[in-house]
This record gives C-alpha cells, structure tokens and sequence, in this order.
C-alpha cells in the first residue's frame, strides 16, 4: 500500500501547455510538500502546506499553483509550461515539522518540448 | 539559516570497501539531520536521522552515521560497500528555518566497482 503516491510518473508535454500532477498520501500526515529536482540531481522546496494551509512558498513562479483540498493531497498545477520547468517533482509528506523527517512520493518525470 | 555542503559530488568504492561520503552542515540552532538514499527513477527513501538522541546514529542496509557537533559533520559510513548501494544519497538538515522544512546538500553519486 503506497504511503506517498504521485500521478503521473511521467509527462511529456508541449510548451505552453497546462498541466497538474496529483500526490495523495495515505499516512495520515499534516503537512505535505513539493520539490523539484534538476538536472544536476539538485532538490530545491517549492510549497509546503499544512492542515491546507500555505505555509512556505518558495520563490516559484506564479505559473505554479498548488492546490490542498484535504490534508491528503496536494496537487501542483503548472500553466504556461516552459522549457526550464523540465525537471522531476516530488511531493513529500511528515508529521508536523520536519524535523523527524519525510516521507517522499516516486516523483514525476516533466519534460517540456 | 541553514545550509548542507556535500563533499564529492562522484565517490567511487570498490565492492567490500569501506564506504564514506561527507556532509557539513550550518544550523543556526541544533539541527536535526538526515541521509536519504536515491536509486534511479525512485523516489528518496530514509536511510537514517539524528535528532539529539545518540551521535552515532545506525540505519538502514548496514549504514550509519556520526553528529560532531564540533565539526558541524554527519558523515555517512558503510564498512563494506555492496554494488546494490550504488545510488545518489543526498544529506539534509532541519530545524532553523521556516515549517522546519529539510535543506539537501547537492546530493553525492555513490560508484560500487566490482
């Protein structure tokens, strides 16, 4: 049974285009998260949310909107796809702060063409 | 702030090797720190976590790690490397920032050679 599960595992996609990926996680956790990993292999925080509230938004272009309808999911919509925005993205999810750590999803492969 | 430096972006070992990859960390506050392991196209998976208990902390697959404070490291050790450890494992740090959100340094390729 996966803990952190995300949908798609990969999206091909043309510039321009709109597109959401969805991460739901089963552990009964309060606070979720998205990463973004590079090329570079580099993992940069991009929101974090809590009881589906916002409480960290990085500096991320208002192109991306996240979206927690319960404490369970939170989905990223990206508009206006670009090329830069090829990356695989990573939803997590911890118990409160996370200081005992989090629990990652298999990622999402985005690649803009 | 906090910030995680990892050492060697490449580390090659031979099979039954003694395994180290380097990681320093800045906390403006004692910081809880954390190994996870990334194998290709997978998600990060928890190795192992310090959070003010033990210095030496052990985790999973015969990996374990040593918080010296007074070196601001956490260096991850395995005393015989196996080819299935071959991965990315990437360090963090939390606990001075806002939601405590984890930091990860750069991440380090980790080569096993037969």
């Amino acid at each position: 049974d996966t803990a952190v599960s995300q949908t798609p595992k990969y999206l091909v996609t043309q510039m321009g285009n709109d597109k959401s990926i969805k991460c739901e996680q089963n552990l009964g956790h309060d606070t979720m998260y998205w990463y973004k990993q590079d090329s570079k292999k580099f993992l940069k925080i991009m929101f974090s949310y809590n009881n589906k509230e916002l409480i960290i938004n990085e500096t991320v272009p208002n192109r991306f909107s996240p979206k927690s309808p319960d404490k369970a999911h939170l989905n990223l919509h990206i508009n206006s796809l670009e090329l830069g925005d090829s990356a695989v993205y990573f939803c997590a999810s911890s118990q409160g702060a996370g200081n005992y750590g989090y629990t990652f999803g298999s990622g999402t492969r985005l690649t803009v063409v | 702030a906090q910030s995680v430096t990892q050492l060697g972006s490449h580390v090659s070992v031979s099979e039954g090797a003694l395994v180290l990859l380097r990681c320093n960390y800045s906390s403006s506050v004692p910081p809880y720190l954390f190994w996870y392991v990334q194998y290709p196209n997978q998600g990060l998976q928890l190795l192992l976590k310090y959070t003010s208990a033990a210095t030496l902390v052990k985790g999973i697959n015969g990996f374990e790690a040593e918080f010296k404070k007074s070196e601001t490291s956490f260096h991850l050790t395995k005393p015989s490397a196996h080819m299935s450890d071959a991965a990315e494992y990437f360090c963090a740090v939390s606990g001075s920032n806002a939601g405590n959100m984890l930091t990860f340094g750069g991440g380090t390729r980790l080569m096993v050679k037969p």
